[in-house]
């Protein structure tokens, strides 16, 4: 099966930066996605890597690197309405999403 | 990116009957699967609805219980069959629309479901 690892938690403050890191073990690849999820409701798409290297989209990057089964999703700017949970995603050889477990960022004042 | 209704919002049922999400798009898209989110958990894929044919499903996850149509390439339903606790659940319709393999799939809202 896929495995996809990325941290449960991480707390940061108002203002700051916060890197999410994600490490697969997928039977083929076919890009990696970033999806936000607010608590009760559906998850809405981030970012997108196929290729490694990094993809800028505003205050939040995401970054792949393929060799190494390996993602970041940094945030940048950090505000209140950014706590929530990012899900990493990386479609397989067969072009199914799996999911990791989700990351729940708490953002402070 | 496609809007995608999807209804009920949230149920509750009684164990042992049974119900059916509905999943509409607003335009055609490729690809439809359906995935459970249980409490506190991540997505889990169901199955791929196949317009015209059998959906696919993966691992865990039978026909019988989770029957699944597509008759046409912007709907889908799902049914949660012969329903207890354990299914208690959010189940989220997602789409992936034409355009090659670097669309994202997007969801909609999701049906919460609670069995008593």
């Amino acid at each position: 099966g896929q495995n996809i690892d990325q941290p449960t938690e991480m707390t940061a403050t108002e203002g700051a930066i916060v890197q999410i890191n994600c490490t697969y073990q997928t039977s083929g690849f076919n890009g990696l996605f970033w999806y936000q999820q607010h608590a009760g409701e559906a998850p809405t798409f981030l970012s997108y890597n196929v290729l490694d290297g990094l993809e800028e989209k505003g205050r939040f990057s995401s970054f792949l690197s393929r060799s190494k089964g390996y993602s970041y999703l940094l945030l940048k700017e950090l505000q209140m309405k950014d706590s929530a949970s990012y899900l990493c995603a990386v479609r397989d050889g067969d072009y199914k999403l799996s999911f990791g477990a989700g990351t729940t960022v708490t953002v402070r004042a | 990116s496609a809007v995608i209704s999807q209804k009920p919002s949230r149920d509750i049922c009684q164990r042992g009957t049974s119900l059916t999400i509905q999943c509409q798009v607003d335009s055609q898209v490729t690809m439809m699967f359906w995935y459970r989110q249980q409490p506190g958990q991540s997505l889990t894929l169901i199955a791929t609805a196949n317009q015209g044919s059998e959906a696919t499903y993966e691992s865990g996850f039978v026909i019988d219980k989770f029957p699944i149509s597509r008759p046409n390439l912007t709907f889908s339903t799902l049914t949660v069959s012969n329903m207890s606790p354990e299914d208690s659940s959010i189940y989220l319709c997602s789409v992936e629309e034409v355009g090659g393999g670097n669309q994202p799939q997007h969801f909609g809202d999701g049906t919460r479901l609670s069995i008593l």
